[in-house]
């Protein structure tokens, strides 16, 4: 199974919006309603902020959504905080009842 | 409160098997539903997902990796293991265990993450 595919980078200023995108396929991000979505900050374990493509858990901010339209998955994140500064991974069960992961993506708040 | 850690060795030579186990707490692995997964990440890399136990001994392995993984569970001791034969250069990672929920996969609760370097 390949990595699912996210941009390396994105960046956006205090305040504004940005959108993550990871690409899969039918086999997998296509093909079930399993996509989550971590986040990293340098030296630490990943955080789960979005499960099940688009539901938050309990304490995640709300400034963190996702959604998904057929294989390609987003994470928006509104009203960008430094704090939002990291790196983001998706997520996906596939048809082989395993899971991948995306390549990351560095956030960086200007 | 959930929690996990890893433990295992720092350092392996090449062609070594490695050994990790996961120590939990604050869930039971014979609760339906409920696995536990490993996850690694290579200095400066993506994470990658590696294998995963459910609560009924059902086993989930990474296609390519398969063949050097095996992971077991002692439910009485709050325990996973995997094992990760033949050990290279190339699987220097940080080596992550996750609580895991059904079909989602890696849950909101990791561990540490322990750092394995291979090298002679």
């Amino acid at each position: 199974q390949s990595a699912l595919t996210q941009p390396a980078s994105v960046s956006g200023s205090p305040g504004q919006s940005i959108t993550i995108s990871c690409t899969g396929t039918s086999s997998d991000v296509g093909g079930y309603n399993y996509v989550s979505w971590f986040q990293q900050h340098p030296g630490k374990a990943p955080k789960l902020m979005i499960y099940e493509d688009s539901d938050r858990p309990s304490g995640v901010s709300n400034r963190f959504s996702g959604s998904k339209s057929g294989s390609t998955a987003s994470l928006t994140i509104s009203g960008l905080q430094a704090e939002d500064e990291a790196d983001y991974y998706c997520s996906s069960y596939t048809s082989s009842s395993t899971w991948v992961f995306g390549g990351g993506t560095k956030l960086t708040v200007l | 409160q959930i929690t996990l850690k890893e433990s295992g060795p720092t350092l392996v030579k090449p062609t070594q098997t490695l050994t990790l186990t996961c120590t939990f707490s604050g869930f039971s692995l014979s609760t339906r539903g409920v696995g536990v997964g490993w996850i690694r990440q290579p200095p400066g890399k993506a994470l990658e997902w590696l294998a995963l136990i459910y609560w009924d001994d059902d086993k989930r392995y990474s296609p390519s990796l398969k063949s050097r993984l095996t992971i077991t569970k002692d439910t009485s001791k709050n325990q996973v293991v995997l094992i990760m034969t033949d050990m290279d250069p190339v699987d220097t990672a940080t080596y992550y265990c996750a609580h895991s929920l059904g079909l989602v996969g890696p849950s909101g609760y990791w561990g540490q993450g322990t750092l394995v370097t291979v090298s002679s």
